[in-house]
């Protein structure tokens, strides 16, 4: 079965970027929608946006972050990644990568555990 | 946008109660709703699809139901596992959470 584990720096300064890698095993990430979620301390959930890999991959961005964020991806790897800029420490969460369900419908279907990510100098 | 509203917030309950919580999209949505379970630490987890199909492996106490812009999530008798925090979410344009329903022990 499919299976995501997020990984990167747990800590990132104001002002640089926060990079993270989501490796899915169990599964290839092509011909599928892969999303990034994040979830700041005691708060709900908040979309980042999408990636859908194939031979014309693209992505969808929350517009709030638009601005800020990509989304890309290794298929060499079977990785895809976030990249967010000039974070602030309203950027401080946990990231949870996560798998659309592949036919029918499109909900967030498998998560990664989250990797928790602060903002601090 | 499309803005998603849950209530209530917070939710006392016993265990054997029936339980709902209502979302709702500030503009319709047609079915493309679904619903989340999650526990303090975990990752959310899929509940309902579509608005009212029962994701493999969930049990059958859970239900959903709506269209356009109302939407309810009914537990039909609450069981000491099901309480946790509970989220709505669209997708049919972009994708939106609701703010979360908390269902603690009364």
């Amino acid at each position: 079965q499919v299976q995501l584990q997020e990984s990167g720096p747990g800590l990132v300064k104001p002002s640089e970027t926060l990079s993270l890698t989501c490796t899915v095993s169990g599964g290839s990430i092509r011909s599928s929608y892969w999303s990034w979620i994040r979830q700041a301390p005691g708060k709900g959930l908040e979309w980042i946006g999408y990636i859908y890999s194939s031979e014309t991959s693209y992505t969808i961005y929350n517009p709030s972050l638009k601005s800020r964020v990509t989304i890309t991806e290794d298929t060499s790897k079977n990785q895809f990644s976030l990249r967010l800029t000039s974070v602030t420490a309203a950027d401080t969460a946990v990231y949870y990568c996560v798998r659309h369900q592949v036919a029918g419908s499109d909900a967030f279907h498998i998560w990664g555990q989250g990797t928790m990510v602060t903002v601090s100098s | 946008d499309i803005q998603m509203t849950q209530s209530p917030s917070t939710l006392s309950a016993s265990v054997g109660d029936r339980v709902t919580i209502t979302c709702r999209a500030s503009q319709s949505i047609g079915n493309w709703l679904a619903w989340y379970q999650q526990k303090p630490g975990k990752a959310p987890k899929l509940l309902i699809y579509k608005a009212s199909k029962l994701e493999s492996g969930v049990p059958s106490r859970f239900s959903g139901s709506g269209s356009g812009t109302e939407f309810t999530l009914t537990i039909s008798s609450l069981q000491p596992d099901d309480f946790a925090t509970y989220y709505c979410q669209q997708y049919n344009s972009y994708r939106t959470f609701g703010q979360g329903t908390k269902v603690d022990i009364k």
